[in-house]
Formats: structure tokens, C-alpha cells, sequence
């Protein structure tokens, strides 16, 4: 099966920085990548799906991008409410695995 | 408005079974396949099982392979989850998540509160 690692697992940033969190495959799964913010307490939320497809409703400082093994979402200026853990996903096949996540902190 | 209400979820004991519910509204409930995803307390997200719209594909993680079995009435727009040999390791909240897309594989564009399950003696 294929595994997705997801890198940092935590981080801790400032108000207006840029964040970058990677999600790297075990083999190739071309764009079929989706990524999912959880607040603290609260369900999952779609944020991107097709490595880079922004869903509606999502704020634009949110990015997603890559193809193949290596993926990236981008926070373009961190906000407050941003606060959360972030988990990629595939589903070129299935079983449907999750990275581990990324927990997102305001220093 | 999609909505997704799981219920069945309580304390069990270890081999003991438990049945979850999904019932959804909101959407044409046979169009699209339906799964069941994971939460253990403080940890991250596992994929547990999906199936197709139809109901004739299902897939199941290693994990729950053999004790597990999703299922779907789509007359009553409900889809369950049948678990049968529980562990204490399968103590989690359990969501319950529409796929954008008739068939799996798919991404997960709705969620339900979730259930939690509690294996112990």
C-alpha cells in the first residue's frame, strides 16, 4: 500500500508568515491529493482537492500544488484562525490514507 | 443543505459488536459513495471503509479487513457500519463522509459530527 508522510508534524508561526507543509508519497499518485484542515474540537474541512484545486468558500491564501510523490500546501500569510491540523490525503486507489498531519500553532 | 448524523456509538467491550448509522439528507444519496473514517482520542485520521453508490464495490482498510462490514440502504438514505470483534484499538470518534463522486477511490467533500466508540471492559 501506499504511504503518505506528511512533514513537520507541528510547526509554530507567526501572524503573516508564510507556512509550507509537505506531503510526500510512497509511489506516484499523480494529483489525486486532497487536503483537509481540523480545528481544534471540530470535523474535517475540505480545503483542496486535485493537488491544487481550491474549494469554494476556502480563503485564497491557501494553495495547494504538486503532482507525482510531492505535494505541498501553502499558507500564504498565516492568520489566527488558521490554528488547526492539517491532513493531506490520496485517493488514486484505494485504501484512501491520510498523512499523519501537520499541527499548525500562532507563536 | 448536506447533512450527515451518525448514532449507535457507546461503550463496548472488547469481542463485543456495534452497529453504526449515517443517516443523510440533503442529496441524492445513491449518487454517491459514502465512507467511514476514523478518529482515536488525540490522534490523526484513518481511513476505515467506503462503498459505491450502488453499493456494489466496498473497501476496507487492513485494520478492520474481517471484522467490518459497510453496507447502505438507499431507499432510506442511511449507510452503517457493522463492527464485530472489537479491540480496544478501535476506540475512536467515527465520521461519517460523503465522496464527491458515485464510485471510490474519492475525496470526502461533507463529514458528520462523528460517533465515538469506546472498547473496554
Amino acid at each position: 500500500d501506499i504511504q503518505m508522510t506528511q512533514s513537520p508534524s507541528s510547526l509554530s508561526a507567526s501572524v503573516g508568515d508564510r507556512v509550507t507543509i509537505t506531503c510526500r508519497a510512497s509511489q506516484g499518485i499523480s494529483n489525486y491529493l486532497a487536503w483537509y484542515q481540523q480545528k481544534p474540537g471540530k470535523v474535517p474541512k475540505l480545503l483542496i482537492s486535485a493537488a491544487s484545486t481550491l474549494q469554494s468558500g476556502v480563503p485564497s491564501r491557501f494553495s495547494g500544488s504538486g503532482s507525482g510523490t510531492d505535494f505541498t500546501l501553502t499558507i500564504s500569510s498565516l492568520q489566527p484562525e488558521d490554528v488547526a491540523t492539517y491532513y493531506c490525503q490520496k485517493y488514486s486507489s484505494a485504501p484512501l490514507t491520510f498523512g499523519g498531519g501537520t499541527k499548525v500553532e500562532i507563536k | 443543505e448536506v447533512q450527515l448524523l451518525e448514532s449507535g456509538g457507546g461503550l463496548v467491550q472488547p469481542g463485543g459488536s456495534l452497529r453504526l448509522s449515517c443517516a443523510a439528507s440533503g442529496f441524492t444519496f445513491s449518487n454517491f459513495a459514502m465512507s467511514w473514517v476514523r478518529q482515536a482520542p488525540g490522534k490523526g485520521l484513518e481511513w476505515v471503509s467506503a462503498l459505491s453508490g450502488s453499493g456494489g464495490s466496498t473497501y476496507y482498510a487492513d485494520s478492520v479487513k474481517g471484522r467490518f462490514a459497510i453496507s447502505r440502504d438507499n431507499s432510506k438514505n442511511t449507510l452503517y457500519l457493522q463492527m464485530n470483534s472489537l479491540r480496544a484499538e478501535d476506540t475512536a470518534v467515527y465520521y461519517c463522509a460523503k465522496c464527491l463522486q458515485p464510485g471510490p477511490p474519492a475525496y470526502f467533500d461533507y463529514w458528520g459530527q462523528g460517533a465515538l466508540v469506546s472498547v473496554s471492559s
